[in-house]
Order: C-alpha cells, then sequence, then structure tokens
C-alpha cells in the first residue's frame, strides 16, 4: 500500500518570504500523480498544484512550485512571496495512475502560519 | 453552479445512536468517497463508490456504511459499532478516467454527547 509523508507538523514564515513544505512517499508503482491540497480555516479542500510522475519538469502554478525527485520519492512544495491567505493546512496526496484507482492517499498535513 | 453539498454542518449524535451524514453532487461525477478527518492524522479513507450500486471499503470502514442508489447521491452513516466517530466527515467526487484532483464538500462536523 501507497504511504504518504509529512514531516512537518507545522511550519511559520515570514509574510513576503519563500517557504517550502516537504513531503515524501512510499509506492512500487512507477506511474502515479501527486497533489498538494490547501485546507483554510473554513475547512474547504483547495487543488493548489498537481504533479504527473512521468514528467520530469516541476509543476508551476503562479507563487506555487513544487520540487518533484522521482527517485527519493520526494515532493515539495515552494511557496514564494506568501501572504497573508497562505496560512492553510496543506495536504501532501498520492494517487495511482492505474485505471479506476481513483483514491488519494493524504499525508497528515502541515499548518502553515504566515507572520505580518 | 454545479458543486457538492454535505448536509448538516454540524451534528450531535447520543452515544448508540446511529446517524447518516449526507452528500449530493451535481457534477455528473462518476466517482463518490468519504475521508475521515482527525487532528494530527490527515484525511483517511472511509469508503468510495465508483458506479452507481458498488462502493468499497476504504483504510477505515468499520462501524461505517454507505450506500449509492443515485450516481448523485452518496450518503454515510455512522454506526453505533463505530467506537469514536467525532471527527470531521468530508466528501468528495471525481470523474473517471480524467487526471484532476477531487471536488470536495464543505464537510460535516459530528460530534457524540
Amino acid at each position: 500500500a501507497q504511504t504518504v509523508t509529512q514531516s512537518q507538523p507545522e511550519m511559520s514564515v515570514q509574510e513576503a518570504e519563500t517557504v517550502t513544505l516537504s513531503c515524501t512517499y512510499d509506492t512500487s508503482e512507477s506511474d502515479y500523480y501527486l497533489f498538494w491540497y490547501k485546507q483554510p480555516p473554513s475547512r474547504q479542500m483547495i487543488l493548489v498544484i498537481r504533479q504527473e510522475a512521468y514528467k520530469q519538469q516541476n509543476a508551476t502554478e503562479n507563487r506555487f512550485s513544487v520540487n518533484f525527485q522521482k527517485a527519493a520519492k520526494s515532493f515539495s512544495l515552494k511557496i514564494s512571496d506568501s501572504q497573508l491567505g497562505d496560512a492553510a493546512m496543506y495536504f501532501c496526496a498520492y494517487r495511482s495512475a492505474i485505471q479506476g484507482a481513483q483514491k488519494l492517499v493524504f499525508g497528515q498535513g502541515t499548518r502553515l502560519t504566515i507572520n505580518p | 453552479d454545479g458543486g457538492i453539498t454535505q448536509s448538516p454542518k454540524y451534528l450531535f449524535r447520543k452515544e448508540g445512536q446511529n446517524v447518516t451524514l449526507s452528500c449530493e453532487q451535481n457534477l455528473n461525477h462518476d466517482a463518490m468517497y468519504w475521508y475521515r478527518q482527525d487532528p494530527g492524522q490527515g484525511l483517511r479513507l472511509i469508503y468510495y463508490s465508483q458506479i452507481v450500486n458498488d462502493f468499497q471499503k476504504g483504510d477505515i470502514a468499520e462501524g461505517y456504511s454507505v450506500s449509492r442508489e443515485k450516481k448523485e447521491s452518496f450518503p454515510l452513516t455512522v454506526t453505533s459499532a463505530q467506537k469514536n466517530p467525532t471527527a470531521f466527515y468530508l466528501c468528495a467526487s471525481s470523474m473517471l478516467g480524467r487526471v484532476g484532483g477531487y471536488t470536495f464538500g464543505s464537510g460535516t462536523r459530528l460530534t457524540v454527547v
């Protein structure tokens, strides 16, 4: 079974600075998808960014980018120019690429605080 | 607007009672999921369904039951067999065959009193 580990329960960063959230995963599959979700205090889950394992290029969405290291099974999220609205729980998630296997496996989450 | 509706937002249950959480989607998504969220443990999969009248157990199915009689609806029943039901429950849906994340509902907070 696949597992996802987020080793940082809490992180904090000064507004406008850059922060990196760590995620590692364990799988024997070669094709899969990885995601970062944001959960603000409203508790609504919001997709931040996704990465296909067969793509070597790291995904980027505006101020959010990932560092995907397939051999190391690492998938970190970098938030640049941090804003107060970025404060939230962040979850890393894994999904198999096997047809029909749609379920997501989540990490434990990292609570990000933005200091003004 | 299309989306997922979970109701109620807050639910209180007495010990020994069954309670049903509602999840409805109008996105025409094939698959639906129930997750439980506890502090420090992330989201854990309870049940999921990829087609009507079929569903599979997730990692923590004991004490829960589901049905999928309609494509739009995937209610979750928390039975009296669930020893620690107080938690935040999230419902989600997705289109089969498409790479993308889920669409999540806004959640139900269940408290045993």
